[in-house]
């Protein structure tokens, strides 16, 4: 069973730091893309980075780039999104999903981690 | 403003079909293919359709999804009660280097 799991929200105040975790069981980690998608409150979803198979290409949404690092540790089955100089929009639901082999889908999500920055 | 435009909702009564559509552009929806999320507050969000029209494991037949150019549109017949949720369309932009997703719908079942 595909399982995803992240950790790491919390409250921070503007300009901080967080880092989030996504530990992944159930299929072979390092044979994905994976990406993190966000949802602000009362908002949409949002799409915020995306990470190839061995970490060597990433791609951001320009409202994140210069501010978030998407990274990954194989060894561990494991994503990562580094956030630093955050701001009040930051605040959110933060998603790990897997990345289907067809079409750029998002087949299996994370229950989310609430990232809430505020003074 | 989301990239890709969605109706805020939708609604109809149980066993009635509905449709959804997504609107985008040359870049995104264009050239790339489409895939649609179903997502109830409080809980992951779900693949729905990949590839434009294709079904992942345990998606019911009566969802259904189609593209055409720079739209796409998902339908969902013999409407139930559990389909009330808010539904979202993505795709890849190569003018973004991204992915994009809609601005979401909300579904209701009356």
């Amino acid at each position: 069973e595909v399982q995803l799991v992240e950790s790491g929200g919390g409250l921070v105040q503007p300009g901080g730091s967080l880092r989030l975790s996504c530990v992944d069981s159930g299929f072979t980690f390092s044979s994905f893309w994976m990406t993190w998608v966000r949802q602000a409150p009362g908002k949409g979803l949002e799409w915020v980075a995306i990470m190839n198979e061995d970490g060597g290409g990433q791609y951001y949404v320009d409202s994140v780039k210069g501010r978030f690092t998407i990274s990954r540790d194989n060894s561990k089955n494991s994503l990562y999104l580094q956030m630093n100089s955050l701001r009040a929009e930051d605040t959110a639901v933060y998603y790990c999903a897997k990345v289907g082999k067809l079409g750029w889908n998002f087949d299996y999500w994370g229950q989310g981690t609430l990232v809430t920055v505020s003074s | 403003q989301s990239v890709l435009t969605q109706p805020p909702s939708a609604s109809g009564t149980p066993g009635q079909r509905v449709t959804i559509s997504c609107s985008g552009s040359s870049s995104n929806i264009g050239s790339n293919t489409v895939n649609w999320y179903q997502h109830l507050p409080g809980t992951a969000p779900k693949l729905l359709m990949y590839y434009n029209d294709q079904r992942p494991s345990g998606v019911p037949d009566r969802i259904s999804g189609s593209k055409s150019g720079t739209s796409a549109s998902l339908a969902i017949s013999g409407l139930q009660s559990e389909d009330e949720a808010d539904y979202y369309c993505a795709t890849w932009d190569g003018s973004l280097n991204g992915v994009v997703f809609g601005g979401g719908t909300k579904l209701t079942v009356l």
